[in-house]
């Protein structure tokens, strides 16, 4: 089965701190995204990543940013935290979306203070 | 902006009915289509994919996709209380990303 990881299930953060979320997938995925669920907006895709060390912005970019060292491994920073930035944070890996839907890890919920 | 639309429900379905789920999308060129079902507080799962005009059935659920009319269905035969949760659409225009609609929520009830 593939398994997508995610370094926390919930995160508590203050306004104006440099947040890490980590997203690991096991199963020698090309692509990896970075998505953010919100009640009434549905999911939006912050960022994609296509191969290591490639990234293209997704709908929603502002205020983040990510990296992508190894292929199993994509990280979503946000710079200085704000309170419109809680939300759900979903990381997906997928073979090639033309032949397959992404594969979800199971969320971190981000609350800023 | 490409767009992927479904009516957000709550669709309220009797156990043992049939449940249709549609969703309509902007872009013709669009070229694969996906339902992912989500549980409350969960993830969301892939459960069909469909590519070509027509009808495609694993066990209980049949995916519908009609590119002319930009139109993609789920139905789910012999609906059953586990089946509750936000059905989410998800089209493929093109490019290597996925755009959601803003999900179906659908209620089976005993």
């Amino acid at each position: 089965d593939v398994k997508v990881t995610q370094s926390s299930r919930y995160l508590v953060k203050r306004t104006g701190e440099k947040v890490f979320l980590e997203c690991v997938q096991d199963m020698d995925h090309e692509n990896m995204f970075w998505y953010r669920q919100d009640p009434g907006l549905g999911l939006r895709l912050i960022y994609f990543s296509y191969d290591v060390k490639m990234k293209e912005k997704g709908d929603i970019p502002e205020g983040y940013s990510v990296s992508r060292e190894k292929k199993e491994r994509f990280s979503l920073i946000l710079e200085s935290a704000s309170t419109n930035q809680t939300s759900m944070y979903l990381c997906a890996s997928s073979l090639s979306l033309a032949g397959g839907g992404g594969f979800f890890g199971p969320g971190t919920r981000l609350t800023v203070l | 902006q490409k767009e992927v639309e479904q009516n957000s429900g709550p669709l309220s379905v009797p156990e043992g009915a049939i449940a249709s789920l549609n969703c309509t999308y902007s872009d013709r060129v669009s070229q694969s289509f996906f339902w992912y079902r989500q549980y409350s507080g969960k993830s969301p799962e892939l459960i069909m994919s469909i590519y070509s005009n027509g009808d495609k059935e694993d066990g209980r659920f049949t995916a519908q996709l009609n590119k002319a009319s930009q139109y993609v269905s789920l139905l789910i035969r012999d609906s059953q209380p586990s089946d509750s949760a936000t059905y989410l659409c998800a089209v493929n225009f093109g490019n290597e990303k996925l755009t959601f609609g803003t999900g179906t929520r659908l209620t089976i009830i005993p």
